[in-house]
């Protein structure tokens, strides 16, 4: 039972412009949501946090949106350069499970020049 | 850089060799590492939390006699493959946080795993 879903496999964007990346979840008992970026063999590097207290969260070129009600999350990188191309993962943990964490499947992300 | 570490980043063995991949903490203690496998173009699969000092709790589905953690210090963990076949081929990673609440996992760099 997938509990953090990336509905879209993949997502091509222009340099410079925005990538969105979305994630939605189903289990609402999740409160602390995190971004990871990963290359080719090599494991996730952590990016950006959310916890469920904020509805948005910004560090330089990335900012988390969380809309609870909905269940679902971004991941907003403006502007796009070609070194973002790689798969980002969603993942979500509960207080109730703590450091254990779902992932989604993971979006490819391509910056063409 | 990096605040977890893992070895060894890539294993070819025949069929039947049981594979031993570490996992260290290198700034921190951590009382609970995890380990996930990855097939690919899926998601990281949690297989077992690992606790220091104690036994690992496994996941639905994943053989504890099979996959042999150890959680010896608060450093170090390891997951032993015992007699690995074919499908038993995969990408294990590692991963470990502060014991702070609400801190992101820090993942190690994964083992790729070959059984022939």
């Amino acid at each position: 039972d997938q509990q953090v879903k990336q509905n879209s496999p993949s997502l091509s964007v222009q340099e410079g412009r925005i990538s969105i990346l979305n994630c939605d979840y189903t289990n609402s008992m999740f409160d602390y949501f995190l971004w990871y970026k990963k290359y080719p063999a090599e494991g996730p590097t952590f990016l950006i946090s959310i916890s469920s207290i904020k509805d948005k969260n910004e560090d330089g070129r990335f900012t988390v949106f969380l809309n609870k009600s909905a269940k679902h999350l971004s991941l907003h990188i403006v502007p796009s350069q070609p070194g973002d191309s790689a798969v980002y993962f969603c993942a979500a943990s509960g207080s109730d499970s703590w450091g254990k964490f779902q992932f989604g499947a993971g979006t490819q992300v391509v910056v063409t020049p | 850089g990096a605040v977890v570490s893992q070895h060894p980043s890539w294993v070819i063995c025949k069929s039947g060799t049981s594979v031993k991949i570490e996992c260290r903490s290198l700034d921190f203690q951590a009382t609970t590492m995890f380990w996930y496998r990855q097939f690919p173009k899926q998601s990281l699969m949690l297989m077992a939390t690992s606790n220091e000092g104690s036994k690992a709790t496994y996941e639905q589905g994943v053989e504890k006699d099979k996959f042999l953690i150890n959680h010896a210090s608060l450093t170090l963990s390891t997951l032993t493959v015992t007699s690995a076949h074919p499908e038993d081929s995969s990408f294990y990673i590692c991963s470990a946080s502060r014991p702070v609440f609400n801190q992101p996992q820090h993942f190690g760099d994964g083992t790729r795993l070959s059984i022939l």
